[in-house]
């Protein structure tokens, strides 16, 4: 099925740092949406964005909905070793209205 | 609130048999999704219901595959017969609202192992 291009695939990061990822499309989304998965468990939303431009905060989470429709961003303040995880973009295409998922970013900190 | 509720959580069956795997969404959700997640394809939505009704099965990968939501508690995947290649994780998740208004909680997920 159709996904998402989301990039890194994976990464190691000391704790203590940033971390960036994102997501791209050739399709134009109505509503971003950004989950992390921890092993053996479902994906739990994070951050919800529903306008292009909007930069939506969770904590030491931010998230933007690229003004192209075509993007969103996640950064990770101060990472810390819970942050470990799957990351998932999932965006709802404006034909279909239905969410597609990326291929997801794997995180590991080191402390 | 219990969230959404997979049973089992781990099912291992031989090639060839039948599986069913069962979705309790969270109360007073109208619409329910179950996705399949591999290594190789990601998450892949593979039915959607609203109000009880199929109204999406696009994703569904053939006809071994079949979903019922007989009520708005309950919803079972049932695969027949089963193959190797399905071997997966399966997820149900919920929402309030229909499709794309409201975002979705997904329970923990069903580990299949066909052998």
């Amino acid at each position: 099925g159709q996904q998402l291009n989301q990039s890194p695939q994976s990464m190691f990061i000391q704790e203590g740092e940033d971390v960036s990822m994102n997501c791209t499309s050739s399709s134009i989304f109505n509503t971003w949406l950004w989950y992390k998965q921890d092993p053996g468990e479902g994906p739990v939303l994070l951050i919800a964005l529903y306008k292009a431009g909007e930069l939506t905060s969770n904590g030491r989470l931010t998230a933007q909905f690229g003004i192209t429709r075509k993007d969103s961003f996640l950064n990770i303040s101060a990472s810390i070793p819970s942050d470990v995880g799957i990351y998932f973009c999932a965006g709802q295409d404006s034909g279909t209205y239905k969410y597609i998922f990326g291929t997801g970013t794997r995180l590991k900190v080191l402390a | 609130d219990a969230g959404v509720i997979q049973s089992p959580r781990h099912e291992v069956t031989e090639m060839g048999q039948e599986v069913t795997l069962r979705c309790k969404p969270i109360s007073g959700h109208n619409s329910l999704f179950w996705y399949r997640q591999t290594m190789m394809r990601g998450l892949e939505l593979l039915i959607y219901f609203n109000n009880n009704v199929p109204i999406d099965d696009s994703g569904m990968p053939e006809d071994r595959f079949s979903a019922k939501m007989p009520n708005a508690s309950f919803s079972t995947l049932k695969i027949q017969p089963s193959e190797p290649r399905d071997s997966a994780v399966y997820f149900c998740a919920s929402s309030l609202g229909a499709w794309g208004n409201t975002e979705a909680f997904f329970g923990q997920g069903t580990r299949l192992t066909v052998v």
